[in-house]
């Protein structure tokens, strides 16, 4: 089946240390995006990729890095500088019903 | 800059009632989408409705229909019948494809919670 897949469901940091957060999709699609949910916030743009090798920042890129070196995957790294990195992370590739998510990765700094 | 206003951080209906949800946007662009997402307690992003700025029909799908205003910049999802399964957080989404970018701005979020 077509679709984007997330991983892991629930991921763990403790202070100090940078966390990726996996994206993967098979829907063949140029443009790839990373929003971050926080309670009573909605859908935040961390960071965009339009096609492979090229991505942009969004509303609140600060604390976070990302590359694009397939068509297929857009890793999503959560470094020690973000300061407040606990929220669930939304993946998501547009298309014509708007955009197809993830199921999302639930960070927790510890 | 787009922005997208929902001004009911909550709401809750009693089964089979019908209840609306409110959205508001702002932009200056005249070609446009807009979206209503549902994501349930699971957190899954499901797409509920959506609506193309250039069509004057509002859109429907089964229970769920919009109220379409645009001179008004409104865009309210009214749910009939409602269902257990409709307790959910809804987000109203605007997206503009303007310089090749198809990015979604989401509202808030609202609450709701249907009642047995």
């Amino acid at each position: 089946d077509g679709g984007i897949t997330q991983s892991p469901k629930y991921l763990f940091r403790k202070e100090g240390q940078n966390v990726t957060l996996s994206c993967e999709q098979n829907l063949n699609h140029d443009a790839m995006y990373w929003y971050r949910q926080d309670p009573g916030q909605g859908l935040r743009l961390i960071y965009y990729s339009q096609i492979v090798n090229d991505f942009q920042k969004g509303d609140i890129a600060e604390g976070y890095s990302v590359s694009r070196e397939k068509k297929e995957s857009f890793p999503l790294t959560v470094t020690s500088a973000q300061k407040n990195p606990t929220a669930f992370y939304l993946c998501a590739v547009p298309g014509g019903d708007g955009y197809t998510f993830g199921s999302g990765t639930r960070l927790t700094v510890v | 800059a787009q922005t997208v206003t929902q001004s009911q951080p909550e709401m809750s209906v009693q089964e089979a009632e019908t209840v609306t949800l409110s959205c508001t946007y702002d932009t200056s662009e005249n070609n446009y989408y807009l979206f209503w997402y549902k994501q349930p307690p699971s957190r899954q992003m499901i797409l509920v409705i959506r609506q193309e700025a250039y069509k004057q029909q509002n859109a429907t799908e089964n229970r769920f229909s919009v109220n379409f205003q645009k001179a008004a910049k409104s865009f309210s999802l009214k749910i009939s019948d409602s269902q257990l399964g409709d307790t959910a957080m809804y987000f109203c989404a605007f997206i503009y494809s303007g310089a090749g970018s198809y990015q979604l701005t989401f509202g808030k979020g609202t609450k709701l919670s249907v009642i047995p």
